[in-house]
């Protein structure tokens, strides 16, 4: 069975440029979250979405958005990119949405804002 | 104060020992806690959930203590595959915008030598 999806792998952007990204969550799991995690630190919560409806948003602004799709596939969107945009993004699938047995991560995506 | 903090290391030991570390988190209404393991430029993995009663997989074995807010991971006969960054995770709440948010400390780095 596939694990998380996630693409691009590596990617390089511009100052002011959009971005998206894609993940597909483990076949079956209905929850999908986003993190960032910049170099030397933890991953942090950026948001997560549960059949299709967006149940956790964490503390980033309005530039990143996101939704999700009806086969629970996700993308991040992110506007008007910042030098401090630049990190691994991540995306994790759990079954249900509290995730108490605990999250999948995909491998990321490696944005870099030049 | 951090949400998740962790002992700040890094842990550098030989192998064959006993190494542990430490989390504490300031939500006591946290739920659900985990270890995860992180090796250089990949995603994170679970390693195990951790329960008030304690638990032990193998060489590995955590603990959670409600009442101080504090999570251990003991990690016994250390091997050079061990080598990683150990992240502490909580899940903060039931609900509200941190619905199904997992919170990380940074992570501790362990490096085991022959």
């Amino acid at each position: 069975d596939a694990g998380v999806t996630q693409s691009p792998t590596h990617l390089i952007k511009t100052r002011g440029q959009q971005v998206t990204l894609r993940c597909s969550p483990i076949s079956g799991h209905k929850s999908v979250s986003w993190y960032q995690q910049v170099l030397g630190q933890g991953p942090q919560f950026i948001f997560q979405y549960y059949e299709k409806e967006e149940r956790g948003r964490g503390n980033f602004p309005d530039r990143f958005s996101a939704r999700q799709f009806p086969n629970y596939s996700s993308e991040l969107n992110v506007n008007a990119l910042l030098l401090g945009d630049s990190a691994l993004y991540l995306c994790a699938s759990s079954l249900a949405g509290q995730g108490r047995n605990g999250y999948t991560f995909g491998s990321g995506t490696r944005l870099t804002v030049v | 104060r951090k949400e998740v903090e962790q002992d700040p290391g890094p842990f550098n030991v030989p192998e064959g020992a006993t190494v542990a570390f430490n989390c504490t988190y300031s939500n006591s209404a946290s739920q659900s806690f985990f270890w995860y393991r992180q090796d250089c430029r990949k995603e994170p993995k679970l390693l195990m959930s951790v329960y008030s009663s304690g638990n032990e997989d193998g060489r590995f074995t955590a603990q959670l203590n409600r009442a101080s807010q504090y999570i251990s991971l003991l990690i016994r006969d250390s091997k050079l595959s061990d080598s990683a960054t150990y992240l502490c995770v909580v899940i903060p709440n039931a609900g509200g915008t941190s619905y199904g948010k997992l919170t990380f400390g940074q992570g501790t780095i362990l490096t085991v030598h022959p």
